[in-house]
């Protein structure tokens, strides 16, 4: 089953501008993670954050955690066009007796398009 | 370079024939993965792995088999049951932890002929 949907499923912008991809999942979590793929390629991954987190920075990434509205958002400053990829909200989900293992849940992606 | 491998790039199956996809790592990651995608679609798990010699279902395992006899090693067999295996398979691998990210090899394509 999809615990994450992502909106919007396709985005299409000028180089330089800005790229927000939204994530929303149905059950509580321990962490979520955005991963990219490339057309015909494998994910790579580009950010985790923690329940407990609210924000987190990487490079031109920034993502946000909202737990109470089962939310987040990636972020994409000053796109490049090889930032033109599908982008993937992933989320860990609690084990039995309260552990955590790997097993990710995926949404269905937003295509990301960048123009030169 | 360390990283996981996954042969071949491109494979097709004949009616009523099983495949086996190859998966290797060298990232000594005890927990191993294997999804599959549709087109424009998210991943979804057919089966893991967290130690040698052990492995579960995901979501849809019907049509699928694994095994872990090394802990680099996780090779998937579609079988014949599976009756729509038209589709992008990929592996990964990670730390046992749940907080750790998962590391993917570049796919097999498998169509049928």
């Amino acid at each position: 089953s999809q615990q994450g949907e992502e909106d919007p499923q396709a985005l299409s912008i000028q180089e330089g501008e800005n790229a927000t991809m939204n994530c929303s999942y149905k059950t509580s979590i321990n962490n979520l993670q955005w991963y990219r793929q490339n057309s015909g390629r494998g994910l790579v991954h580009l950010i985790l954050i923690r329940s407990n987190e609210r924000e987190k920075h990487s490079g031109r990434l920034r993502v946000t955690l909202d737990t109470s509205k089962k939310s987040s958002s990636l972020l994409i400053t000053a796109s490049r066009a090889a930032d033109t990829a599908s982008y993937f909200c992933a989320t860990v989900s609690w084990g039995a007796g309260g552990t955590s293992y790997g097993k990710l849940t995926f949404g269905q992606g937003t295509i990301l398009t960048v123009h030169p | 370079d360390g990283g996981i491998t996954q042969s071949p790039k491109y494979l097709f199956r004949k009616e009523g024939q099983n495949v086996t996809l190859s998966c290797e790592q060298n990232l000594n990651h005890d927990a191993m993965y294997w999804y599959r995608q549709d087109p424009g679609q998210g991943l979804r798990l057919i089966y893991y792995s967290q130690i040698v010699n052990d492995f579960q279902k995901g979501d849809i395992a019907e049509g699928y088999s694994v095994s872990r006899e090394k802990k680099e090693s996780f090779p998937l067999t579609v079988t014949s049951a599976q009756k729509n295996p038209t589709a992008f398979y990929l592996c990964a691998s990670s730390r046992l932890q749940g907080n750790q990210p998962q590391h993917f090899g570049d796919g097999t394509r498998l169509s049928i002929l």
